[in-house]
C-alpha cells in the first residue's frame, strides 16, 4: 500500500539533545513537507522540499534542520537551538506544491 | 497573501443533528479549497477538495461542501452527525498551485 510512514510514533529526548525525526513516502511525490502542531494553533509549516538536494524555509525554520537525499526520504532534525521542541510533528507529501497533501500519522515529541 | 478563518473553534451537535464547519478565505484569484479532518494523536485526513470544477463537492463520510465566490466561503456540512465524526476538521487554501495554507481548526464533538 502507498503512503506516509513516519518513526517513531512517540518520542522523548532530554533538552540539549539533537533528535532526528523520519519520514518515508512511497507515493512517487515531489514535494515533501513538515508541520508543527501545537493544540489550538493549526499546523505551521517548517520545511518543504519540491525536488531532491532542494528545500525551502517555512515558516518557523529556526531551530530545525532538514535533508533531502532521496526523493522518498525527507527526515528532520530537531536541534538544541529550538527553544520549545515539544509538539506534534507531521509530514506530508504532494504531486507539487499547492496540490493536496497526504499526511503521515505523526510524531510526537517530549523534551524535557 | 492567500489566508483562510475558520469560525468557532469548537462546535458541538446532538448525534443526528446537521453539521455545519464554516470557512472563509481571502484570494483575489480564483482558489483551491481542501477540508480534512484529524482524530486524536494522527495524521490528517483529506476530507474533500474544490479545484474549480463544480462548487458542490461531495466527500468521504457523507460530508459535502460548497464554494461560494461572491461570500468567499468554503463550508462544510453534513446532513446527520454520528459519534465518530467528533475529530478536528481543517480547512486549507491554495492560490494558483503555490503552497497551502491551513485555517487554524474547528473541534467537533458530537453529543449522545
Amino acid at each position: 500500500d502507498g503512503g506516509i510512514t513516519q518513526s517513531p510514533k512517540y518520542l522523548f529526548r532530554k533538552e540539549g539533545q539533537n533528535v532526528t525525526l523520519s519520514c518515508e513516502q512511497n507515493l512517487n511525490h515531489d514535494a515533501m513537507y513538515w508541520y508543527r502542531q501545537d493544540p489550538g494553533q493549526g499546523l505551521r509549516l517548517i520545511y518543504y522540499s519540491q525536488i531532491v538536494n532542494d528545500f525551502q524555509k517555512g515558516d518557523i525554520a529556526e531551530g530545525y534542520s532538514v535533508s533531502r537525499e532521496k526523493k522518498e526520504s525527507f527526515p528532520l532534525t530537531v536541534t538544541s537551538a529550538q527553544k520549545n521542541p515539544t509538539a506534534f510533528y507531521l509530514c506530508a507529501s504532494s504531486f507539487d506544491r499547492g496540490y493536496e497533501q497526504y499526511f503521515g500519522p505523526g510524531t510526537r515529541l517530549t523534551v524535557t | 497573501a492567500q489566508s483562510v478563518t475558520q469560525l468557532g473553534s469548537h462546535v458541538s451537535v446532538s448525534e443526528g443533528a446537521l453539521v455545519l464547519l464554516r470557512c472563509n478565505y481571502s484570494s483575489s484569484v480564483p482558489p483551491y479549497l481542501f477540508w480534512y479532518v484529524q482524530y486524536p494523536n494522527q495524521g490528517l485526513q483529506l476530507l474533500l477538495k474544490y479545484t474549480s470544477a463544480a462548487t458542490l463537492v461531495k466527500g468521504i463520510n457523507g460530508f459535502e461542501a460548497e464554494f461560494k465566490k461572491s461570500e468567499t466561503s468554503f463550508h462544510l456540512t453534513k446532513p446527520s452527525a454520528h459519534m465518530r465524526d467528533a475529530a478536528e476538521y481543517f480547512c486549507a487554501v491554495s492560490l494558483s498551485a503555490r503552497q497551502l495554507t491551513f485555517g487554524s481548526g474547528t473541534q467537533l464533538t458530537v453529543l449522545p
